[in-house]
């Protein structure tokens, strides 16, 4: 069974502080590895890695794949109150269907 | 705003009902995908159908039904509804899954409540 772990569960930061997130996985498989940032409601896109894709960077946000140890690092600097939000971490696997397997996310609290 | 559009909203009921979400996929996204994300189980993915077609099953109840219209948009069906199924339901939808760049565009959620 496809798996993905994410940690910390919950990170509290103040503003300012450069956070790093976490995400393993163990798929059959693997096509790609997702990022996204779930504030109120419906998760919004960061980042898609694959194998010809290991690093992007957007603005203060950026995030690293290793194949070799099946893993994914998200890197945000200078966090603001505007980062608040659950991080999820997602796995595609597949031929030609596309199923993502979602970690439980990391809740990402930034104060002042 | 992903272009992904879901209703309703929010959706109350009972215990032993039915109810229908519908979906409709960003233009020119031919993929759509259901997951269901309650508390303590995180994002599950329910199923995927392309070009109306079922392509990939996941944890979905037999109890939940989905299907794929020839205008893309998707309806998930679900029936004999029990207090467990009370979460969010968001539909994604992506272009292509057997293209290498195959983000899926999540939307808002229906919220249903079961009483």
């Amino acid at each position: 069974e496809d798996k993905v772990v994410q940690s910390p569960l919950s990170l509290v930061v103040h503003e300012g502080d450069t956070v790093t997130l976490n995400c393993s996985y163990e798929v059959t498989n693997f096509r790609s590895l997702l990022w996204y940032k779930q504030e109120k409601k419906a998760p919004t896109f960061l980042f898609m890695l694959t194998s010809s894709g290991i690093e992007k960077k957007s603005g203060r946000l950026s995030s690293i794949l290793d194949k070799k140890e099946l893993s994914s690092i998200l890197n945000i600097t200078a966090t603001q109150t505007g980062d608040s939000a659950i991080y999820l971490c997602a796995v595609e696997a597949g031929g030609t269907a596309s199923k993502l397997t979602f970690g439980t996310g990391t809740r990402l609290q930034v104060t002042l | 705003d992903s272009g992904v559009t879901q209703t309703p909203k929010h959706l109350i009921t009972a215990t032993g009902q039915r109810v229908t979400l519908r979906c409709s996929p960003r233009s020119g996204d031919l993929s759509v995908y259901w997951y269901q994300q309650s508390l303590d189980q995180g994002l599950q993915f329910l199923i995927q159908y392309y070009n109306g077609e079922e392509r990939a099953k996941g944890n979905i109840l037999e109890r939940f039904s989905a299907q794929q219209f020839p205008d893309l948009h998707s309806e998930l069906n679900l029936s004999s509804l029990e207090l467990g199924d009370s979460a969010l339901y968001f539909c994604a939808s992506s272009v292509d899954p057997r293209a290498r760049m195959n983000e899926q565009f999540f939307g808002p959620g229906t919220r249903l409540t079961v009483l």
